[in-house]
């Protein structure tokens, strides 16, 4: 079964400072991995995923995130951190061949100014 | 604003009820999955339609139940109510039925008292 580990549960970076919020994920195959950022009261936005080809992907706001399959490992990056980027951030993974996602708990970042 | 609709937005109820979500997905979409988000389990993918057809199911108790309509609109049934159930309930849609991207709507919050 998959699933997916987010070790850190707060981060607090300051603003114009680098971001790696570090995503570890179990499955058998090779996976569909996604990063959503959810806003206080909103819904999740899809910021980025990786299905195949380049491992280094590029996403929305900025963010990037690197596949590494011998590490097992999607974490995401950002060069510099602004404040409205305070959010909840989750990870998932998903089988290509399934249909749901499975998700992080979740790593709630905190820019600080 | 992704595209998907979820009414209503709050949804205060007490224990013993049933109560009924909506969801619209984007336009186009024909799949929509349903999710869970509580403070002690996280996001838990419950169950996924696909052009009217229940298609995956995951941790959904027997007391809920869902299902997607020829507009291909889904609702999310609650019935027999705990305080437990107290969650953000989110739907998703994706174009296909296979692993794709999913668009979140902004979640419905359901309290029970």
């Amino acid at each position: 079964a998959q699933s997916v580990t987010q070790p850190d549960i707060h981060i607090t970076v300051s603003e114009g400072a680098s971001l790696e919020l570090r995503c570890n994920y179990s499955y058998g195959a090779t996976p569909y991995l996604f990063w959503y950022v959810q806003s206080p009261g909103q819904g999740l936005q899809l910021l980025l995923k990786y299905f195949s080809g380049d491992t280094l992907v590029q996403g929305i706001k900025g963010f990037e995130a690197e596949f590494k399959r011998s590490q097992s490992s999607f974490n995401l990056r950002k060069p510099s951190v602004h404040w409205s980027d305070a959010a909840e951030y989750f990870c998932a993974v998903g089988a290509s061949y399934g249909n749901k996602l499975v998700f992080g708990a979740g790593t709630i970042l905190r820019v600080k100014s | 604003d992704s595209g998907v609709t979820q009414t209503p937005k709050h949804l205060i109820t007490a224990t013993g009820q049933r109560v009924t979500l909506r969801c619209s997905p984007r336009s186009g979409d024909l799949s929509v999955y349903w999710y869970q988000q509580s403070l002690d389990q996280g996001l838990q993918f419950l169950i996924q339609y696909y052009n009217g057809e229940e298609r995956a199911k995951g941790n959904i108790l027997e007391r809920f139940s869902a299902q997607q309509f020829p507009d291909l609109h889904s609702e999310l049934n609650l019935s027999s109510l705990e305080l437990g159930d107290s969650a953000l309930y989110f739907c998703a849609s994706s174009v296909t039925s296979v692993l794709n991207e999913q668009f979140f709507g902004p979640g419905t919050r359901l309290t029970v008292l």
